[in-house]
């Protein structure tokens, strides 16, 4: 069975820093491309950040370049986020989805996790 | 960035009834990268529809996409209780964008 498990949310104060992980299984996590979506409370789903199967290909939404990291550890089978100089607009439930292996239709998100929570508030 | 609008944003049904959802985007879309998840409270999302009308695994056929070019559908044939919930639009790629979702909610 698929699972990702987020964790390393919390309460952090504007400027601060909070890494987040991602712990996968049941699936080989080497041959998939992962992201980060967030989800600001009661509100819609934001593409925050892509990294290649390999880790040789990254992306960012422009609201976190150069503020945020992603990364992974395949021999760890996790995915992290790093976030630094965070703002009340970080403020969101973050999720770490796979990317399906359907290609041709552009890789949609198959699998999510349960999400973690990171609150940015003084 | 491809801007997807959902109409309507909440659409008052009552079980056993035909749900229509839209998705508008901004610029042409290819039909291959456009997706649909469903998102009940407290949960993650679920991918439903993927290349614009296949339905992912497990995914019940009352639900179905269609469309192309800027304008997609998502319908639910007959609504079970269990289909209240919020849906999402996808555009996939390199810079992947949602649209606003479209609540489903008991009449």
């Amino acid at each position: 069975e698929v699972q990702l498990v987020e964790s390393g949310g919390g309460l952090v104060q504007p400027g601060g820093s909070l890494r987040l992980s991602c712990a996968a299984s049941g699936f080989t996590f080497s041959s998939y491309e992962m992201n980060w979506v967030r989800q600001a409370p009661g509100k819609g789903l934001e593409w925050v950040s892509y990294i290649s199967s390999s880790g040789s290909t990254i992306y960012y939404a422009d609201s976190v370049k150069g503020r945020f990291t992603i990364s992974r550890d395949n021999a760890k089978n996790s995915l992290y986020l790093q976030m630094n100089s965070l703002r009340a607009e970080d403020t969101a439930v973050y999720y770490c989805a796979r990317e399906s292996h359907y290609y041709a239709s552009g890789s949609p998100f198959d699998y999510w996790g349960q999400g973690t929570l990171v609150t940015v508030s003084s | 960035e491809i801007v997807l609008t959902q109409s309507p944003g909440t659409l008052s049904l009552s079980p056993g009834e035909r749900a229509t959802l839209s998705c508008r985007a901004s610029q042409s879309v290819s039909s291959s990268y456009l997706a649909w998840y469903q998102q009940k409270p407290g949960q993650a999302p679920r991918l439903l529809i993927y290349g614009a009308s296949s339905r992912a695994t497990g995914i019940p056929d009352r639900f179905s996409g269609s469309g192309s070019g800027t304008d997609f559908t998502l319908t639910i044939s007959r609504l079970e209780p269990e289909d209240f919930a919020v849906y999402y639009c996808q555009q996939c790629g390199s810079s992947p964008t949602f649209g606003p979702g479209t609540k489903v909610e008991i009449k």
